[in-house]
Formats: structure tokens, C-alpha cells, sequence
């Protein structure tokens, strides 16, 4: 079955650390992209890929870092710098940069809670 | 980003109709999208609109007008399952996708 997986589902992190959050799609989509989410808001893009080896920064990419080696995966590696991470982030794909139907297909989230 | 406007919560009754509405910044202006959000889940899409006009999907319908910068998601028939957050999304010069804050539907008995 195609989709987009993203692991773990819960991940817990102490103060000072890094931690990265799993992207993985097999749907062949050249667009993938990295979403924060705070209870009762929307989705606010942190980074975006559209094509391997290339990303760009979102609206709130200060703390964060990514990678597109593989067409299939755009890990977000969290970093200490980031001052207020706790948040539940979403990853989702895109068929093509450039078609008109390009619906971004969402994975389960990653809930991250500094402890 | 670019001031993706909705309102934050509505209330409506099982079996009635609700429209929630949507503006956003035209400039670069690709198209929209419609997504249900249960609470802790992902978003799952609804529906896309990229020429002015109504896409009926069964009990839910989209509305565009591009040069007003305005959408509405029309929700028929409402069932408790439709209690839910409705986000308003628009692809812009064919690389990013920007949300709004989301409207949190809650339909009663």
C-alpha cells in the first residue's frame, strides 16, 4: 500500500537535545514538506522540498534542520535551539511542484513533548 | 502565511446545513484545498478548487471566487461525526501550501 509514515508516533526529549522525526513515502511524489501544529492552531510551515538534495525554509524554520538525500524521505532533525518544541508535527507529500492537482497527502504525526 | 483568514469556531445542529468561509491573499494564487481535522489526527483532504465555482462532493461542497480571494467549505446534513476542525489550505506559485488557524465545527443533537 502507498502512503506517507512518519515515526515514532511519541517521542519525549530532555531539555538541550537533539532528536530527528522519521519521513518515509512511497507514493514517488517530488514534494514533501515539514508542518508544526500548537493545540487550537493551524499548521505552520516549518520546511520544503521539491525535488531531492534541495529544501527551502517555511515561516518558522529558525531551531530546525532537514535533509532529502532520497526522493523518499525528509527527515526534521529538531535541535536545541528550537525554544518552545513541544508541538505535534506533521509531514506530507505532493504528486508534483508544478501539476494543478497537487493535494498534499499527510502523515499520522509525531507528538513531541520535552520533558 | 499569507493571511489565510477563518473563523475560529462555529456551532451548528445535527442534520442542518453550515458554511464556513475562507479568504486568503490572491497574489500568487495556485489553488485550494479543503481538509477535515479530527483532534490528534492528521488532516485528510476534502476537496480542491482551482476555477471559480462549486465542486459538490456528496454532503460537502467547495466554493471558489479568485478574484475575491474567497472560499467556502458547505457542509449538508450534519452528522456528529462531521464535529471537527476545517482547514482552509492555498498552494501558491507552485511550491508551498499555507494554512489557516482552522475552524472547529461542533454539531449537536
Amino acid at each position: 500500500d502507498g502512503g506517507i509514515t512518519q515515526s515514532p508516533k511519541y517521542l519525549f526529549r530532555k531539555e538541550g537535545q537533539n532528536v530527528t522525526l522519521s519521513c518515509e513515502q512511497n507514493l514517488n511524489h517530488d514534494a514533501m514538506y515539514w508542518y508544526r501544529q500548537d493545540p487550537g492552531q493551524g499548521l505552520r510551515l516549518i520546511y520544503y522540498s521539491q525535488i531531492v538534495n534541495d529544501f527551502q525554509k517555511g515561516d518558522i524554520a529558525e531551531g530546525y534542520s532537514v535533509s532529502r538525500e532520497k526522493k523518499e524521505s525528509f527527515p526534521l532533525t529538531v535541535t536545541s535551539a528550537q525554544k518552545n518544541p513541544t508541538a505535534f508535527y506533521l509531514c506530507a507529500s505532493s504528486i508534483d511542484n508544478r501539476g494543478w492537482n497537487t493535494e498534499a497527502f499527510f502523515g499520522q504525526g509525531t507528538r513531541l513533548t520535552v520533558v | 502565511g499569507q493571511n489565510i483568514d477563518q473563523p475560529t469556531e462555529m456551532t451548528a445542529t445535527e442534520g442542518a446545513i453550515v458554511q464556513i468561509n475562507c479568504t486568503y491573499q490572491t497574489s500568487g494564487f495556485n489553488g485550494l484545498f479543503w481538509y477535515q481535522q479530527h483532534a490528534g489526527e492528521a488532516p485528510t483532504f476534502l476537496s480542491y478548487n482551482v476555477l471559480d465555482g462549486l465542486e459538490e462532493k456528496g454532503r460537502f461542497s467547495s466554493f471558489l471566487s479568485r478574484s475575491k480571494g474567497y472560499s467556502y467549505l458547505l457542509l449538508k446534513e450534519l452528522q456528529m461525526k462531521d464535529s471537527a476542525s476545517y482547514l482552509c489550505a492555498v498552494s501558491y506559485n507552485f511550491n508551498k501550501f499555507y494554512f489557516g488557524s482552522g475552524t472547529k465545527l461542533n454539531v449537536k443533537p
